[in-house]
């Protein structure tokens, strides 16, 4: 199985809503990531998990809260977003091995719109 | 400067030419290089990655990297109408988890 799935793969939400997406991997990978893509620009990293602990966070707003109940698992909590924070969510997988190599897979990611 | 930088294209090759897509990186630091397709409104594939001085190829795809210039790029022969989209040239760097993007390179593929 080499393939990271995420859930929901659309979502609409209001600035005071609460919602979760979730990602799931099940080729044994110590790594796990969140990127947030907005249109025609690139991913931008967001969230580093490496062997279940928080490794990154590049100074992401506190709206945006990352969990990796297992290492098949990790979850993004939102709350109180803003309309600009309308992207595409990507969450990649690797195998946390450091240095060379270590190429990370990407789910399909969710659409979510905030209202 | 950015990190990682490539053309953004629009890259145009007639179906069965070879495609050229070219990436400079700024880190040193930096160890291994990807190259992903992304169709609009789909994820990122991964479709290469080099990490040592010189080739690698892969079916029609050949990966080149000359760390002295801090040079990567894409060879795509026999390019298909099926190869258009925006190709991501990234670098690992961070100690070997964060992957910085280039701003890809469009590619269309005309008949």
């Amino acid at each position: 199985d080499t393939e990271v799935t995420q859930t929901p793969k659309h979502l609409v939400m209001g600035m005071t809503n609460k919602k979760s997406l979730k990602c799931e991997q099940h080729m044994g990978h110590r790594a796990m990531y969140w990127y947030k893509q907005k249109a025609k620009k690139p991913p931008e990293l967001m969230f580093v998990y490496s062997y279940e602990k928080l490794s990154i966070n590049e100074s992401v707003p506190s709206r945006f809260s990352p969990e990796c109940p297992n290492s098949s698992l990790l979850n993004l909590h939102l709350h109180a977003l803003q309309p600009e924070d309308s992207a595409l969510y990507l969450c990649a997988s690797s195998q946390d091995r450091g240095g060379a190599g270590n190429e990370q897979f990407f789910g399909p990611g969710t659409r979510l719109t905030v209202l | 400067q950015k990190e990682v930088e490539q053309n953004s294209g629009p890259l145009s090759v007639p179906e069965g030419a070879i495609a050229s897509l070219n990436c400079t990186y700024s880190d040193r630091g930096s160890q291994s290089f990807f190259w992903y397709r992304q169709y609009s409104g789909k994820s990122p594939e991964l479709i290469m990655f080099i990490y040592s001085n010189g080739d690698k190829e892969d079916g029609r795809f050949t990966a080149q990297l000359n760390k002295a210039s801090q040079y990567v790029s894409l060879l795509i022969r026999d390019s298909q109408p099926s190869d258009s989209a925006t190709y991501l040239c990234a670098a690992l760097t961070g100690g070997g988890n964060k992957l910085t993007f280039g701003t890809g390179t469009q590619l269309k593929v005309e008949l």
